[in-house]
Parts: C-alpha cells; structure tokens; sequence
C-alpha cells in the first residue's frame, strides 16, 4: 500500500479564495482523521469519521471549515473563504479502528499559505 | 479535554546519552501510544502500550505507563543524532500534546 495520500503537497493561496484538501486513506481502514498543525496551536483534531460517516467536528475552528468523505478511499477539506490566519500544515491521518486502540497512519500533510 | 501533555517542552542530550520524556493524562485510558515528527513530516508510530501493561520495549524504546499516576514515560537508550524529532503520545480519541522536542547533538 502506497500509505496516506494527501493533495496538494503544497498550496499557496490569496485571501478569499476557496482551498480543497484532499485524502486517500489506507484501503481498509475505517477511521480518518483531519489534523491542523502551526507554531501557535500545536497539533489539533479537526473532525474524525468513521466509515465516512463525521464521528466528532468540536475542532473545526468555524462554519469555513467543512469536511466530507463521499466513500472510504476519498476526503475532502474545505476552507471557503481562507484567511491568513489558515495558513497551517494539515495532516490526514487513518486507522483501522479507533479509539485509540490503533496505529494512526500520516500522511505527509498539504502546506497551506494563505496571503 | 483528552490530551496529553509532554514534558519537558525540549530536551537536548549529547550522542549516547539517554533520553527520556513524560505524557500526562486527567481521563481514563485504554492504550496510549507514543509517536515522533521529524520536522515538517506527519506523524509516525513507535508503540502502543495498553491499560494493563506496566512496561513495553521496541528496540532502544521504553515505555512504562502508571495508570494510578496517570502517567507514562518514554525512554530511548543510546540516542543518535537521527533521534532529533518531536514526540507526542496520544490516547482515546487521538488528540496530541504540544510535544517534547528531542535535539540530539552529534
């Protein structure tokens, strides 16, 4: 298995604009995670599914912010309108099982630039 | 909230020294696993230790966990310049700490 696939890699945006994450899980994995990581804040949860259904969305910091899994290989974050204060590395993360009964996989995270 | 905290913020130890850092925890846990960052990367994996477990090894890690505590500790023995990382534990629903980040000088 290839691992957690994240897209962009890179993402340098102006403010206003809309921003799309994407995330392949690992195949067979049931739980994906979405992590928001800076300086200031640390590493932060943003929302969790399981079998694409949203089990937790307490981190998603405001109604910009929307995520989505259509099916068990694909996920989606949405930033519309982004801000500066976006900018961050997001970090998709899958396991089989949670709980934390299991090993989270990373992927190697999207760098967002907002301007 | 179900999070961690690591301690010490940094650590910085020569080649050959040991390592260690703590996670403190306020719920009840089933398992608590350990993982470390290298700059700029996601996170990976270094073990798992469940609820009725005291003491776990992989290689040069050790981790103990004291339940009555709530807390556990990970050690690495004989560190190596490529130990430089952040390292974080996490537990229940997988929210992570601030971290203690490792710097060890060649």
């Amino acid at each position: 298995d290839a691992g957690v696939i994240q897209s962009p890699r890179h993402e340098v945006t102006e403010m206003g604009q809309e921003v799309t994450l994407r995330c392949k899980p690992i195949s067979g994995h049931d739980y994906l995670f979405w992590y928001r990581q800076t300086m200031m804040r640390g590493l932060e949860l943003l929302i969790y599914f399981n079998n694409n259904v949203p089990i937790d969305d307490s981190g998603m910091p405001e109604d910009r912010f929307s995520a989505k899994m259509p099916n068990a290989s694909f996920s989606t974050l949405k930033i519309q309108p982004s801000e500066p204060r976006d900018s961050a590395v997001y970090f998709c993360a899958s396991s089989l099982g949670g709980g934390g009964n299991n090993e989270q996989f990373f992927g190697p995270g999207t760098r967002l630039t907002v301007l | 909230s179900q999070q961690g905290e690591e301690d010490p913020q940094a650590l910085s130890i020569q080649e050959g020294e040991n390592a260690t850092m703590n996670c403190s925890y306020k719920t009840s846990i089933n398992n608590l696993q350990w993982y470390r960052q290298n700059s700029g990367r996601g996170l990976v994996h270094l073990i798992l230790i469940r609820s009725n477990e005291r003491e776990k090894h992989s290689g040069r890690l050790r981790v103990t966990l004291d339940t009555s505590k709530k807390s556990s500790s990970l050690l690495i023995t004989a560190s190596r310049a490529a130990d430089t990382a952040s390292y974080f534990c996490a537990f229940n629903d997988m929210r992570f700490g601030a971290g203690t980040r490792l710097t060890v000088k060649p």
